[in-house]
């Protein structure tokens, strides 16, 4: 069955760090783009970069860029989205999605949703 | 660039609703436009890609297009039921950039 499955929810406290993991089952990730989004409450979904099937090089949202790093284990077939230095303004539902384009997302994980509470 | 999109729309079951979707700034034609359906509690799903396929498993009720004199999108859903209740997003893209509308939410009553 293809899918992706992300890991459980998330409590941060501001400043910290949050590792995100999707790992996909009858999906190549050397063969689809994939990336990670996140969604507020109330709001529509904000793409945050890609990981590029040949090779694993990662582009990345000019807003996340100097936080984000975006990583793959093509052995275990999952993908990891790390986000640093949490606010309040991060408490979001994110979501890895993947595709064959390169610009759009036709395979969508369950989503984890990443509190950021003091 | 923005896009644009009524905040929401209602029909009757049975009927047709077309969604609209504006490009602010640069052509509609020049990158491809996505639908997405949302319902809630849900992740999106895809319910057309390259303004006017639709990825299997979806019906044919859905059907999308673009109109280069509005600048804008549309996601047409004819035959509509209950089922078709969500929040509706269409999503495009510039190099290294994907913006998504702010979503339609769709009632069926």
């Amino acid at each position: 069955q293809v899918q992706l499955v992300q890991s459980g929810a998330e409590v941060k406290k501001p400043g910290a760090s949050v590792k995100v993991s999707c790992k996909a089952s009858g999906y190549s990730l050397t063969r689809h783009y994939m990336n990670w989004l996140r969604q507020a409450p109330g709001q529509g979904p904000e793409w945050m970069g890609i990981i590029n099937p040949a090779g694993g090089s990662t582009t990345y949202a000019q807003k996340f860029q100097a936080r984000v790093t975006m990583t793959r284990d093509t052995s275990i077939s999952t993908v990891y989205m790390e986000l640093s230095s949490l606010t309040s303004d991060d408490t979001a539902m994110y979501f890895c999605a993947g595709s064959q384009r390169w610009f759009d997302f036709d395979l969508w994980a369950q989503g984890t949703m990443v509190t950021v509470s003091s | 660039f923005m896009l644009t999109q009524p905040h929401s729309v209602s029909e009757s079951p049975g009927k047709t609703v077309t969604i609209s979707c504006t490009r602010s700034r640069g052509s509609i034609a020049g990158n491809y436009v996505q639908w997405y359906q949302q319902r809630p509690g849900s992740a999106p799903t895809i319910v057309i890609y390259e303004d006017n396929q639709r990825p299997s498993g979806v019906p044919d009720r859905f059907s999308g297009s673009i109109d280069s004199s509005s600048n804008s999108a549309s996601l047409t859903i004819s035959g509509l039921k209950t089922e078709d209740e969500a929040v509706y997003y269409c999503q495009s893209y510039d190099s290294d950039i994907r913006v998504f509308g702010g979503g339609t939410s769709l009632t069926v009553l």
